[in-house]
């Protein structure tokens, strides 16, 4: 069965500061893994995507990392903001006959306090 | 500007009623998803249509109904036999086939709750 865990289940940091947020996954046929972002009460937003060959990608302070090795994938927030404060899912999807089967995690919410 | 707009915002329902959730996308998407969320846990499919007059279950697909009779309309209808049906509603759109990789563009949700 495929899963996404995330960790940690909630954060909380200061203003400025820098955090770090982890994906794990047993997806397969692994075809990319997407970072969304969600403010309370709204719809999720996707911040990155990855695909196999990628190790690294960068979206303003937002880095996303991929080991497709190990199976994890981490999203570094730098210099964080009031406006960070949300929870951020990790989706892997699948390939399945020229489609995408997507497995979500349960996300990580994350409180910037200033 | 192209995007789904998800309607009512907020839903209160009596027990025993049913309610239907608008869903309407302008994004020429061929797929449209409803997704319930609930605190503490990650999106669950409960159905999916993949092209106009078809749609298949999801994984929580008991006690509710949808219709696409029109490319841009999923409305979903939560029945009375739907047990725990307080949550947050996302509906969702991409296109078919797997263009844009399978990005999944949400609406703002709309919140059910059962009184």
């Amino acid at each position: 069965k495929n899963q996404v865990e995330q960790s940690p289940q909630s954060l909380i940091i200061l203003e400025g500061k820098n955090c770090t947020l982890q994906c794990n996954y047993t997806v397969s046929p692994f075809s990319n893994l997407r970072w969304y972002k969600q403010d309370t009460g709204r719809g999720p937003v996707s911040l990155t995507i990855m695909t196999f060959s990628e190790n690294t990608k960068s979206n303003g302070r937002y880095t996303a990392t991929l080991d497709a090795d190990t199976k994890q994938s981490s999203l570094h927030i730098t210099a964080s903001q009031l406006s960070d404060s949300a929870s951020y899912i990790c989706v892997v999807s699948a390939a399945s006959g020229g489609s995408y089967i997507p497995t979500f995690g349960r996300g990580t919410s994350l409180i910037v306090h200033p | 500007d192209g995007g789904i707009t998800q309607s009512p915002k907020y839903l209160f329902r009596k027990e025993g009623q049913n309610v239907t959730l608008s869903c309407e996308q302008n994004l020429n998407h061929d797929a449209m998803y409803w997704y319930r969320q609930d605190p503490g846990q990650g999106l669950r499919l409960i159905y999916y249509s993949q092209i106009v007059n078809d749609f298949q279950k999801g994984d929580i697909a008991e006690g509710y109904s949808v219709s696409r009779e029109k490319k841009e309309s999923f409305p979903l209808t939560v029945t009375s036999a739907q047990k725990n049906p307080t949550a947050f509603y996302l509906c969702a759109s991409n296109r078919r086939g797997g263009g844009d990789t399978g990005e999944l563009f949400f609406g703002e949700g709309s919140r059910l709750t059962v009184l």
